[in-house]
């Protein structure tokens, strides 16, 4: 089974700065799509951003932005000029062609104000 | 678009009572989804439909867990007997294809006492 894994338990960062939250994920298929997810206190699970893994091109999303590393099997989540509201639980997500979706163990950022 | 409707959003039960957790599927996706969340375990695929039809239930931890979608628009996850360790947030998500990301509802913060 395919595995995701986030080193980083818990990160902060000042708001307005920027601050890169680290994901790898393990598999053997060449297509497939990668996803960051936020989980406020709310618990709501909100889309942030996604990644096609046939696609060479960074996706970005305003604030948000990835850096897909195919090889290195890396999916990295920046995000620059951060605001209070950006403090949440952030979860990295694959999913294969097989409809299988599987999460890592999510990244709880702190930013200060 | 409700979005994925999730009943109810909070649950408390006795050990050994049977719980039942209810989801509605954005209309027109064709699989969904149960997650179960817990701050030690993360969030754990328990089992997946593709057109009402399960096609991987190896998350579900043991056989008091049961889950069924009878129609696109309905799915139930049952737990008899409950224990405590069932104590959770329970998630259900749709998504409309294999490349989609998941839409998640709400949650049901599930209790046992």
């Amino acid at each position: 089974a395919q595995t995701v894994t986030q080193s980083q338990p818990e990160m902060s960062v000042q708001e307005a700065e920027t601050v890169t939250l680290s994901c790898t994920y393990d598999t053997s298929e060449s297509d497939y799509y990668l996803f960051w997810y936020k989980q406020p206190p709310s618990r709501q699970m909100i889309l942030v951003i996604r990644q096609e893994a046939y696609k060479q091109q960074n996706a970005t999303e305003n604030r948000f932005s990835v850096n897909f590393q195919k090889a290195a099997k890396s999916f990295s989540l920046k995000i620059s000029d951060s605001q209070l509201g950006d403090a949440a639980m952030y979860f990295c997500a694959y999913r294969n062609n097989n409809n299988d979706m599987r999460f890592g163990a999510g990244t709880r950022l702190t930013v200060k104000p | 678009d409700a979005g994925v409707i999730q009943s109810p959003r909070h649950e408390v039960t006795e050990m050994g009572q049977e719980v039942t957790l209810r989801c509605k599927p954005i209309s027109g996706h064709n699989s969904l989804f149960w997650y179960r969340q817990t701050m030690m375990r993360g969030l754990e695929l328990l089992i997946y439909f593709n057109n009402n039809v399960p096609i991987d239930d190896s998350g579900m931890p043991e056989d008091r867990f049961s889950a069924k979608m009878p129609n696109a628009s309905f799915s139930t996850l049952k737990i008899q007997p409950s224990e405590p360790r069932d104590s959770a947030v329970y998630f259900c998500a749709s998504s409309p294809r294999a490349n989609s990301p998941l839409h998640f509802g709400n949650g049901t913060r599930l209790t046992v006492t």
